[in-house]
């Protein structure tokens, strides 16, 4: 059972605004949400993390209702050097007692002129 | 300051031959993993290091793979042998201390072995 889903692609053109949104249904409650992006031939990279209500940094916000459910990442006026995978992710604890990182599938975002 | 750094940026082996692929993590990161995605499929944790120690190793497929952390610096992964299904991108990525979910990863070791 996967532990998030989010959409395989989407479009955009450049200065839109794009929204990705992922499902965690069994989210559990101590489990932050965490967003990443990746280009071709590059690690992922760290975009913004939240647990609840709204996270804004300088790249992206974050929006996570109530019951966490979900989660929406906020890409304000997309250029096209943001085409990437996103990816959203929830913490897997690990036997350690450490967390780790789960990736799924993520979303292809293209952005065209 | 310098970002998570892996060498090779690419390896091509014959099947039976081993590779050693390594990892410098950001200085000052206790926290070392390492991922691989194989072709089509998503990106898998493999194991952990906390400095030195190795916290976790349940995502390494078989006892062909060896990770070690010399002085909780850098880290190597040899693949001993290496076999067709192990081609694929190897990444290493390093956080502080209680950074679980914020991780800097490097660019990655693309594996070919055929």
């Amino acid at each position: 059972l996967a532990k998030t889903t989010q959409p395989i692609s989407m479009d955009s053109y450049e200065g839109q605004e794009v929204n990705i949104t992922c499902s965690h249904n069994n989210i559990a409650t101590n489990d932050y949400i965490t967003w990443y992006q990746q280009f071709p031939s590059q690690g992922p990279r760290f975009i913004i993390q939240g647990y609840k209500t709204k996270v804004t940094n300088e790249v992206a916000s974050l929006f996570i209702p109530a019951d966490r459910k979900s989660s929406t990442l906020s890409l304000p006026r997309v250029s096209l050097s943001d085409t990437a995978v996103y990816y959203c992710l929830v913490g897997e604890r690990l036997n350690s007692g450490y967390s780790t990182l789960t990736f799924g599938k993520g979303t292809m975002l293209l952005v065209s002129p | 300051e310098a970002g998570v750094t892996q060498f090779p940026s690419h390896s091509v082996i014959e099947k039976g031959q081993t590779v050693t692929l390594r990892c410098d993590p950001i200085s000052g990161h206790d926290n070392l993993y390492w991922y691989r995605r194989v072709m089509g499929k998503e990106i898998k944790f493999l194991l952990h290091f906390v400095k030195e120690s190795k916290q976790d190793e349940s995502g390494m497929p078989n006892n062909r793979f060896l990770a070690e952390r010399t002085g909780g610096t850098y880290s190597t992964l040899k693949v001993q042998p290496a076999e067709l299904e192990d081609s694929g991108v190897y990444f290493c990525a390093s956080s502080p201390r209680g950074g679980a979910y914020e991780q800097y990863f490097g660019p990655g070791t693309r594996l070919t072995v055929t």
